[in-house]
């Protein structure tokens, strides 16, 4: 069974370095084809791909944000990290992590998210 | 600004036929990628709901379908239930982009 949960804070000052683990089970990151990536979501807004590593550590990123993200991984503690640098009020949402399909582009695991807010 | 392009919402009354559009381009769902949709319901995680353009995850009922024709995809629900009213995301791969993509939303609301 595939679980994954994120965590991290929920208030963060803009211009601050946000930094989100996820933390999951039920699959290696360390074998073939198998990835893992982060979404976020606004409240009332659409969903929107962040960053994704794979297997073998490569890493692909949104193209208006990979300036600020980094994402890593733990194999060994069964993590996933993502840090955004510079956060501002407009980057408050849902942040998700999920499992990619194997074999495939969507993404058929997700955390339950967690809600970071960018305040002063 | 999202490249996969939705109706905002949709409604119909239970049992009834309903179906959500998206619509992409020549460089994500017209290159021939795949179209997946998600539900998610009120206050909850997305849920792949179709993979694969036409697939169903194991426990999806077969009231939900998807299609996928040059640059558009569909998804449609029959026998439409009370349970059904979420929002819907459609998601691909572009190219231009080298990420992933997902639509602007529609919120299914049951008369």
């Amino acid at each position: 069974q595939i679980t994954l949960k994120e965590s991290g804070p929920t208030l963060v000052k803009p211009t601050q370095t946000l930094t989100l683990t996820c933390t999951f089970s039920g699959f290696p990151l360390n074998t073939s084809a198998v990835s893992v990536g982060w979404i976020r979501q606004p409240p009332g807004k659409a969903l929107e791909w962040l960053a994704l590593i794979y297997w073998d550590d490569d890493k692909r990123y949104s193209p208006s944000l990979k300036s600020r993200l980094t994402i890593t991984k733990d194999t060994s503690k069964n993590q996933v990290v993502l840090t955004m640098t510079n956060m501002d009020p407009v980057d408050t949402a849902t942040y998700y992590c999920a499992h990619k399909k194997v074999g495939g582009y969507s993404f058929d695991y997700w955390g339950q998210g967690t809600l970071v807010t960018v305040s002063s | 600004q999202s490249l996969l392009t939705q109706p905002p919402s949709v409604s119909g009354a239970p049992g009834q036929r309903v179906t959500i559009s998206c619509t992409g381009s020549s460089s994500n769902i017209g290159a021939r990628y795949d179209v997946h949709w998600y539900q998610q319901l009120p206050g909850t995680a997305p849920k792949l709901l179709i993979y694969g353009n036409i697939n169903r995850p194991s426990g999806v009922p077969d009231r939900f379908s998807g299609s996928k024709s040059g640059t558009s995809a569909s998804l449609a629900i029959t026998g439409l239930q009370a349970e059904d009213e979420a929002d819907y995301y459609c998601q691909s791969y572009d190219t231009s982009l080298s990420g992933y993509v997902f639509g602007t939303g529609t919120k299914v609301t049951v008369l």
